[in-house]
């Protein structure tokens, strides 16, 4: 089974802290995503990345950034944490491409909490 | 850009069969995922539609019609564990192909 594996279940940082959230899958998967998750929003997408140095802007992109050096590795950064920023983080990997095969493999996510 | 409805919460008993509707909007339609999320949990993906029809996996079918722009989940012989909140999200070639999710619905099972 793939498994994708975030660094921490729960994180409390203060306010302007610079905040790294790790995800690391280990099936060899091309697309990495971020997504955050608050309650009657569902998912919605930050960042991903399609190959190692490449990054696209999702649909809520601002104040994140993202990293990829290797295929396996997807970092998420808060450049400045703030309280709005308190939320569920979700990493997830696919194959390249859609269609049946192509379902998300989402890690248990990273709750973050910022005082 | 794509957007979702799908209702909120959906209440049924255990044995019983329930349907989740999902209707969107979007340009250059691909296909519709379903996911499955308990508290506390991940998102697992449950399954895909590109093509209208009815796609059956064990207890739980995913239908699609496309001219509608709508689908549903319909899980059978409801059992507690089916608890969870559950997802659709639309993939478009106007989003990179990427779901976007609806807000979920929260299917609470009772006994």
């Amino acid at each position: 089974d793939v498994k994708v594996t975030q660094s921490s279940r729960y994180l409390v940082k203060r306010t302007g802290e610079k905040v790294f959230l790790e995800c690391v899958q280990d099936m060899d998967h091309e697309n990495m995503f971020w997504y955050r998750q608050d309650p009657g929003l569902g998912l919605r997408l930050i960042y991903f990345s399609y190959d190692v140095k490449m990054k696209e802007k999702g649909d809520i992109p601002e104040g994140y950034s993202v990293s990829r050096e290797k295929k396996e590795r997807f970092s998420l950064i808060l450049e400045s944490a703030s309280t709005n920023q308190t939320s569920m983080y979700l990493c997830a990997s696919s194959l390249g491409g859609t269609g049946p095969n192509y379902g998300y493999t989402f890690g248990s996510g990273t709750r973050l909490t910022v005082v | 850009g794509q957007s979702l409805e799908q209702p909120s919460e959906v209440t049924a008993v255990e044995g019983a069969i329930v349907q989740i509707n999902c209707t969107y909007q979007t340009s250059g339609f691909y296909g519709l995922s379903w996911y499955q999320q308990h508290d506390g949990g991940a998102p697992t993906f449950l399954s895909y539609n590109a093509l209208d029809g009815l796609e059956e996996t064990g207890r739980f079918s995913s239908f699609l019609s496309r001219s509608d722009s709508y689908g549903y989940l319909l899980l059978q012989e409801l059992q507690m564990k089916d608890s969870a909140s559950y997802f659709c999200a639309v993939h478009a070639s106007g989003g990179s192909y990427i779901p976007t999710f609806g807000r979920g619905t929260s299917l609470i099972v009772h006994p």
